[in-house]
């Protein structure tokens, strides 16, 4: 059973420097999500989407940008990454947005220097 | 907006000792409750839900009761074990939208 798989599981990036966190289900939700999980903050919604061709922003999307092209498929990019996005990012789906149950990837630890 | 507030960590416990983590929330209308669990490199997984006022969602041997009248939702365990040790975050959820999560509870239970 896969569920959600993301790549990379971990990176390093130079400041400037442009980068995409793929996310990958097999499950036929509907609904995706990306958060972000930084100490003492918590989890905060960067982008959803509720079906493929439509996406939306979360609570603190700024400098990140997604698209859904079609079910399985979720990618997060960074246009011109800066040292405050070091973060672990977990990608997310759900059968509809709204579902009780949201299944998590294992995650992207991202930093940027 | 609508909110989750959780007991700071971390919290440090024996095993077999009981366990309250504290949850409360501030919203309009009657959203679901949730508390996901995070193992040690892993994502978040769900451990227990309530959708509406006094339910009470059990897993694990983890309860934790919807509370409107005092907006809470702790969590609470009779007997905790080393393998118990994890973040907890409470979360909520309002019809058709994401989960709003807490910034999480790290539980560490020694032998």
């Amino acid at each position: 059973t896969a569920g959600i798989t993301q790549a990379p599981t971990s990176q390093i990036l130079a400041a400037g420097r442009s980068m995409t966190l793929r996310c990958t289900q097999d499950m036929r939700h509907n609904a995706m999500y990306w958060y972000r999980q930084d100490l003492g903050l918590g989890l905060r919604l960067i982008h959803y989407s509720n079906t493929a061709g439509t996406t939306g922003k979360g609570e603190v999307p700024d400098g990140y940008s997604v698209s859904r092209a079609n079910t399985d498929d979720f990618p997060l990019t960074l246009a011109s990454a800066v040292p405050s996005q070091t973060s672990v990012y977990f990608c997310a789906s759900s059968d509809e947005l709204g579902s009780d149950t949201q299944y998590f990837g294992p995650g992207t630890r991202l930093t940027v220097l | 907006g609508d909110s989750v507030t959780q007991m700071e960590g971390p919290v440090t416990l024996s095993e077999e000792a009981f366990l309250t983590i504290n949850c409360t929330y501030t919203a309009t209308g009657y959203p679901s409750l949730f508390w996901y669990v995070q193992y040690p490199g892993e994502g978040l997984q769900l451990l227990l839900k309530a959708t509406k006022a006094d339910d009470k969602g059990s897993n694990k041997g983890f309860e934790a009761t919807y509370r409107k009248e005092t907006t809470s939702f702790h969590l609470e365990k009779g007997s905790v074990q080393v393998s118990d040790s994890a973040v907890y975050f409470c979360a909520l959820r309002q019809a058709g939208t994401a989960l709003i999560f807490g910034k999480g509870t790290t539980l560490s239970v020694s032998s």
